[in-house]
């Protein structure tokens, strides 16, 4: 059975840097993208990026493009998103989720169970 | 980048209603739109992708139509656990961007 398993929680202070985990299991890690989506509390759905796990090529949001960094390790299946210059207004969960490569067509059609980021001083 | 416009934000709804969400792209996606449920405290959960192709386990009672700017989400028969928050999501091009979403609340 196809699993996305973030790491847990995280309080930071604000200027301080994120780095959160997705570990795959139960498909073949390389024919699958894998994408960031942030949700602020209360508000709704918010692409980051995605990286291809065969090769590591990535694809940032202009928002977040100075800021973020998507790197993968193939020998555990994990991809890792980290966030720099942590500001109050990136408290949100972080999730990660899968497309297929062969096609967007399919959508997100696995999801990670989100990972609360909270930056306070 | 694509824009996505959902609508309405928000609607109330007896149980057994017929609910209609409709998102607009500001172009042509073709068939690239997907639809998530999404709950409080979980992750979205996918229920259409290309537009209206039901996801595996997904009620029959849900389904999706449109193709090129407009779509629509349908719940002919709105059941208890349908109670939440649903998305589109354009996945034509990078940004994948997503409606702003339509939290559908009991009457």
């Amino acid at each position: 059975q196809v699993h996305l398993l973030q790491s847990g929680a995280e309080v930071k202070k604000p200027g301080a840097s994120v780095k959160v985990s997705c570990q795959a299991s139960g498909y073949t890690f390389i024919k699958y993208y894998v994408h960031w989506v942030r949700q602020a509390p209360g508000q709704g759905l918010e692409w980051m990026g995605m990286i291809n796990p065969n090769g590591g090529s990535t694809n940032y949001a202009q928002k977040f493009q100075d800021r973020v960094t998507m790197t993968r390790d193939t020998s555990t299946s994990t991809v890792y998103m980290e966030l720099s210059s942590l500001r109050p207004e990136d408290t949100a969960v972080f999730y990660c989720a899968r497309i297929s490569r062969s096609s967007s067509w399919f959508g997100f059609d696995f999801w990670g169970q989100g990972t609360l980021v909270t930056v306070s001083s | 980048d694509i824009q996505m416009t959902q609508s309405p934000s928000s609607l109330s709804a007896s149980i057994g209603d017929r609910v209609t969400i409709t998102c607009r792209a500001t172009q042509n996606i073709t068939r690239f739109l997907s639809w998530y449920q999404q709950k409080p405290g979980k992750a979205p959960n996918l229920l259409i992708y290309a537009a209206s192709s039901v996801q595996s386990g997904v009620p029959s009672r849900i389904s999706g139509s449109g193709s090129g700017t407009d779509f629509t989400l349908t719940i002919s028969s709105l059941q208890p656990e349908d109670f939440a928050t649903y998305y589109c999501q354009q996945t034509y091009s990078a940004p994948l961007t997503f409606g702003g979403g339509t939290e559908v609340e009991i009457k």
